[in-house]
């Protein structure tokens, strides 16, 4: 059984904070990884996708993969109130074209103005 | 551009009734997923179709089929529903596999 483990919080930041959100995974041979945003009552959202080792940004947001620990984090730079909400990490399965992503539980972030 | 287009929004049956949830893209993409989202249990996969023409379990697909009507349609049916299935549906959509995945807005569905 693929697992996709994340704290699920809350976590509560002050305005203008980076908050850090982290993800752990079991399959050693997954090869993309994908962090959702989702508003209470909505639907998710793709925030931001990566496939290799290192940092991926784009905004406010960064991406950091570490294949070798099993590990994938979102950073969140100067935290809004409108970032509020529950983000999930998945992580696609093992083997060219796979098909199947793994979601996790999800970790409540919670930004304090 | 309306992306993922997922109809009913809410809808509420009786035990043992049938239905079918509709879902539709209009993004061009090959592979289209159904999820469920429950309290505590996070999404969980019950059917995915790579393509046109082809369908696969996922995790959870007791009780439910699907059709892949066409390139653009992805059909989930509850033969006879159950209280069980009282769940959020998601319906996804993207280019191909290790791609990301776009969602619908959902079903929100209720079995007395």
């Amino acid at each position: 059984q693929k697992e996709v483990e994340q704290n699920s919080g809350p976590l509560s930041v002050p305005e203008g904070a980076i908050a850090s959100l982290n993800c752990t995974y079991s399959d050693r041979g997954s090869q993309s990884f994908f962090w959702y945003r989702q508003y209470s009552g909505k639907s998710p959202e793709l925030i931001m996708f990566i496939y290799s080792n290192g940092d991926k940004e784009d905004g406010r947001f960064t991406a950091q993969l570490n294949k070798a620990s099993q590990y994938v984090s979102l950073l969140i730079r100067d935290s809004q109130p409108s970032d509020s909400a529950t983000y999930l990490c998945a992580v696609g399965d093992s083997g060219a074209g796979s098909y199947q992503l793994t979601f996790g539980k999800g970790t409540k972030l919670s930004v304090i103005p | 551009n309306a992306g993922v287009t997922q109809t009913p929004k809410f809808q509420v049956l009786k035990t043992g009734q049938s239905m079918t949830l509709q879902c539709a893209q209009d993004m061009n993409h090959n592979s289209m997923y159904w999820y469920r989202q429950d309290p505590g249990m996070g999404l969980r996969l019950i059917y995915y179709s790579a393509s046109e023409g082809t369908t696969d379990k996922g995790e959870v697909p007791n009780g439910y089929n699907v059709s892949r009507l066409n390139k653009r349609e992805f059909s989930l049916r509850l033969e006879s529903a159950a209280p069980s299935q009282t769940s959020v549906y998601f319906c996804a959509s993207a280019t191909g596999g290790n791609q990301p995945q776009h969602f619908g807005d959902g079903t929100r569905l209720s079995i007395l």
